[in-house]
């Protein structure tokens, strides 16, 4: 079947850093990506989304950079922080949307 | 902003009882979704709704019912609960004319004991 998959389950980075959190996804008729935040004892929050007609969206501070030749997508933070330990999500859709196991981000200052 | 609500954050029950589930959304949305998350399995998807007393499976239906008798409530049934349905719940609401962006519940932890 038709699976969303993160490179690593667990990523560690220093305060001030830059976090690259990588996603593979096997459907390449998958049109639509979503990048979510988990952070404990919460739900999903919606980061950023993005197209497959785009290469590159930005957000504040975040970036997803879509690559459709290799189906990878990878979400990008600058300057982490440690409110932005949590677990992320990557989301592929085709046709309902399919989610990553997820990938915990700690930062340490 | 969106609102997604979960009756309960934290629920008990024993194997057998009928368990509840509640979930209501504020924004009008015609797209619902039960999940369970659990451990190295990330998000499954157990039922949905695209309309008022529509429903459709998703990939893990079995032990569990829904129902949508209103649009901004998505009721999520286990007729008899058991261990193996211990688990994170969470809902999630869509807008047609919003893509596929879900907008989650905090999401219910259940233990069946």
């Amino acid at each position: 079947g038709e699976s969303v998959g993160l490179h690593l389950p667990t990523l560690s980075v220093q305060e001030g850093d830059n976090s690259i959190i990588n996603c593979a996804y096997s459907n390449s008729a998958s049109d639509y990506f979503i990048w979510y935040k988990q952070e404990s004892g919460k739900g999903p929050q919606f980061i950023i989304d993005i197209r497959s007609n785009m290469d590159k969206r930005q957000g504040q501070r975040v970036t997803v950079l879509l690559n459709k030749t290799v189906k990878h997508l990878s979400l990008q933070i600058a300057a982490t922080q440690p409110g932005d330990s949590a677990v992320y999500f990557c989301a592929g859709r085709g046709p309902a949307l399919i989610f990553g196991k997820g990938t915990t981000l700690s930062v340490s200052s | 902003d969106v609102k997604v609500t979960q009756s309960s954050r934290y629920l008990v029950k024993r194997t057998g009882e009928k368990v509840f589930l509640e979930c209501v959304q504020d924004m009008d949305h015609e797209n619902m979704f039960w999940y369970r998350q659990d451990p190295g399995l990330g998000l499954r998807l157990i039922y949905f709704s695209y309309d008022v007393k529509m429903k459709e499976k998703g990939d893990i239906p079995e032990g569990y019912s829904v129902s949508r008798e209103k649009k901004e409530r998505f009721s999520l049934i286990l007729e008899s609960a058991s261990t193996n349905q211990t688990s994170m719940y969470l809902c999630a609401s869509t807008y047609s004319g919003d893509g596929d962006t879900q907008y989650f519940g905090p999401g219910t932890r259940l233990t069946v004991l």
